[in-house]
């Protein structure tokens, strides 16, 4: 099973909608997350990064962390077409790991004019 | 401009051979990644390497070996190539170490073992 698992595999929205993204963690030690974002034929590229419970908000996009659960998701309103992406939640831990991230399989997201 | 370079962006082997992945990053860190992507797994960590120091190792098997020849440079060389091999290397850089900084990645260099 992976360590970190994301929901669902891919997600159409209408442009100007909200598009909701999760992430589940297996791993109690995991303490501190990242959202990715990856164009085709680009290398991924970073969103923001949660560590505390509750909202963090960036733009059009909040991330949301409950530690209890070990769940994050992604928020993204007004949905732009440029937003058409795979969407990879990443995991790490708070301390001792050098930024290995472990990445989920990923969300596709597709925003339809 | 690219701030992180990877060479060549596609490339085919046969199984068997050897090839070299060539990464440059123009960012100023100090901190340098090797991570893969395949049809298979999600995006994967390879190496770290910190001022050309190795960090963290998590391939198993010593056919992949990064190589440092400056602070900037981190080139991944793979021998004895098998069709699992195929995958996109990614190459990334951050500011510092830890465990919270930002990683920046570059475009990727498409193996394909045939």
């Amino acid at each position: 099973q992976q360590k970190v698992q994301q929901s669902p595999e891919s997600l159409s929205v209408p442009e100007g909608g909200m598009a909701s993204l999760n992430c589940t963690s297996s791993d109690r030690n995991f303490q501190y997350f990242w959202w990715y974002r990856q164009h085709s034929g680009e290398g991924p590229k970073a969103l923001m990064s949660i560590f505390s419970d509750g909202d963090k908000k960036e733009g059009r996009f909040t991330a949301h962390l409950n530690k209890a659960s070990l769940h994050v998701s992604l928020h993204i309103r007004d949905s732009q077409p440029s937003d058409s992406a795979l969407y990879f939640c990443a995991a790490t831990l708070l301390s001792g790991s050098f930024n290995k991230l472990t990445f989920g399989a990923g969300t596709r997201l597709a925003v339809c004019p | 401009d690219p701030k992180i370079i990877q060479k060549p962006k596609y490339l085919v082997a046969v199984t068997g051979s050897e090839k070299i992945l060539i990464c440059e990053q123009y960012l100023g860190h100090n901190a340098m990644y090797w991570y893969r992507q395949s049809a298979k797994k999600p995006l994967e960590f390879m190496f770290s390497y910190s001022y050309q120091k190795l960090m963290d190792n998590q391939t198993a098997s010593s056919r992949f070996q990064p190589q440092s020849s400056k602070k900037n440079h981190l080139d991944l060389q793979i021998t004895a190539l098998k069709p699992d091999d195929s995958a996109t290397y990614f190459c990334a850089s951050s500011q510092q170490g830890g465990n919270t900084g930002q990683l920046y990645f570059g475009e990727g260099s498409k193996l394909t073992v045939l």
